[in-house]
């Protein structure tokens, strides 16, 4: 039983325009949501975050949205880059536990 | 350190044999986590450790697996009678603890192949 999905495995975006990716999950114990951006051969990083109790953030290029009631979360680009070509994944925290739920990931690649 | 640091970055073993993994987290950082990731899948929970607390071990996929963790610091992941479905890359991660909302710093992983 699969708590978060990613149910794009991939995504392709002319550079300049707008990458969205989303996440769904099923369960309503979660009151962090995060997007992890990767790279091959490297580790997972921190992109950003938000909590439940708001439904916005924003930083740089990069915006996430939760929608609490439909239980989906997007991560928004814009404009898109070629660096930012990697695969990105939301991971999902649940109330008192430092343990995140990662998604299955969405692969984006931005061309030229 | 400066970052999380994982070793072997790569490790090769015949099925059947034993393998030990290591994590050396940010100095200060009181949780440590275990991942896995096969091929074409997302991230799999495998251990978490909070402080002094007992470990969260729920993730675990058989009791060939287990982890320990020296105080706040090293910690070594060991498969016992490694299988062929037991490749992946490993990944390792730390955080301050205390629901930080910075996540995890991960580090770049241990790539275990059985053959």
């Amino acid at each position: 039983d699969q708590q978060v999905k990613q149910n794009s495995p991939s995504l392709s975006v002319q550079e300049g325009r707008i990458s969205i990716l989303n996440c769904d999950y099923t369960n309503s114990m979660f009151d962090y949501f995060l997007w992890y951006k990767k790279y091959p051969a490297e580790g997972p990083t921190f992109l950003i975050s938000i909590s439940s109790i708001k439904d916005k953030n924003e930083d740089g290029r990069f915006t996430v949205f939760l929608n609490k009631s439909a239980k989906h979360l997007s991560l928004h680009i814009v404009p898109s880059q070629p660096g930012d070509s990697a695969v990105y994944f939301c991971a999902l925290r649940s109330y008192n536990t430092d343990k995140l739920i990662f998604g299955t990931g969405t692969r984006l690649q931005v061309f030229p | 350190g400066a970052g999380v640091s994982q070793s072997p970055s790569n490790k090769v073993t015949e099925k059947g044999k034993d393998v030990e993994l290591r994590c050396d987290p940010i100095s200060g950082h009181t949780a440590l986590y275990w991942y896995r990731q096969r091929l074409g899948q997302g991230l799999e929970f495998l251990i978490y450790f909070q402080g002094n607390s007992a470990p969260d071990k729920s993730g675990l996929p058989s009791d060939r697996f287990s982890a320990e963790r020296t105080g706040e610091s090293v910690s070594t992941l060991t498969i016992q009678r490694t299988q062929q479905e037991d490749s992946a890359v490993y990944l390792c991660a730390s955080s301050a603890g205390s629901m930080s909302s910075y996540g995890y710093t991960f580090g770049s992983g241990t790539r275990l192949t059985v053959v």
